[in-house]
């Protein structure tokens, strides 16, 4: 069965080190991946999109790596800050039909 | 300036009524989504319209029916609320139908069937 798993439902680290969430999927064969972040009450919000060719995407203190062969994505916030606190989403993204698939989300707490 | 918008944000309702739940985005978007949000934060795909036409209908109850009006605004209703439909509803919107494409989110509506 297909399934896509992120490594813990929470994860806590201290502020300035470097948060690393794993995104892990069975069954897919996904074209591209994506990231979102959700805070309490929100609605997701984008963060990065990493195609199936492409080993890593940076965007300010975010990078993300797509191993296709492992069926993994890693997702890494380096000197993070407690505003980085917050669930963390992957989603796979698979047909035409733009279907994002979410993955069951880290919550990450930074603390000072 | 809200790109994409939910109303009620709000909803608490008893068993067996019929809700609507509206949804509008301001991004000049084609294609938008009704996703499920549940009380383990999983987020689920239900429909998704571009240019006012069903492109994905995921296995929903048929009591939960989407429409789109024009290509700004995709509703949702539901009829013979069930206890098990409490949930976050989500509605998104991405500029066209394709991988590339970001979804944006509303802020979600919240409903309790009680």
């Amino acid at each position: 069965s297909q399934k896509i798993e992120q490594n813990s439902e929470a994860l806590n680290i201290q502020e300035g080190k470097t948060a690393t969430l794993t995104c892990n999927y069975t069954n897919y064969s996904p074209a591209y991946l994506q990231w979102y972040r959700q805070d309490p009450g929100r609605g997701p919000v984008f963060l990065l999109l990493i195609r199936e060719n492409e080993k890593e995407k940076r965007k300010e203190r975010l990078k993300v790596t797509f191993d296709t062969t492992l069926k993994q994505s890693l997702f890494h916030i380096t000197a993070s800050q407690p505003a980085d606190s917050a669930t963390y989403l992957c989603a796979l993204v698979t047909g035409t039909a733009s279907k994002l698939t979410f993955g069951t989300g880290t919550r990450l707490q930074v603390t000072l | 300036d809200t790109a994409v918008s939910q109303t009620p944000k709000y909803l608490v309702t008893q068993m067996g009524n019929d809700k609507s739940i509206k949804c509008e985005q301001n991004l000049g978007h084609d294609t938008m989504y009704w996703y499920k949000q549940d009380s383990k934060k999983f987020l689920k795909i239900m429909f998704s319209y571009n240019n006012k036409e069903l492109i994905i209908n995921e296995t929903v109850p048929n009591r939960f029916s989407p429409k789109s009006p024009d290509k700004a605004h995709l509703n949702l209703h539901i009829n013979s609320l069930e206890l098990g439909d409490s949930a976050v509803y989500f509605c998104a919107s991405s500029p066209r139908q394709g991988h590339q494409e970001t979804q944006y989110f509303g802020p979600g509506t919240r409903l309790l069937v009680l």
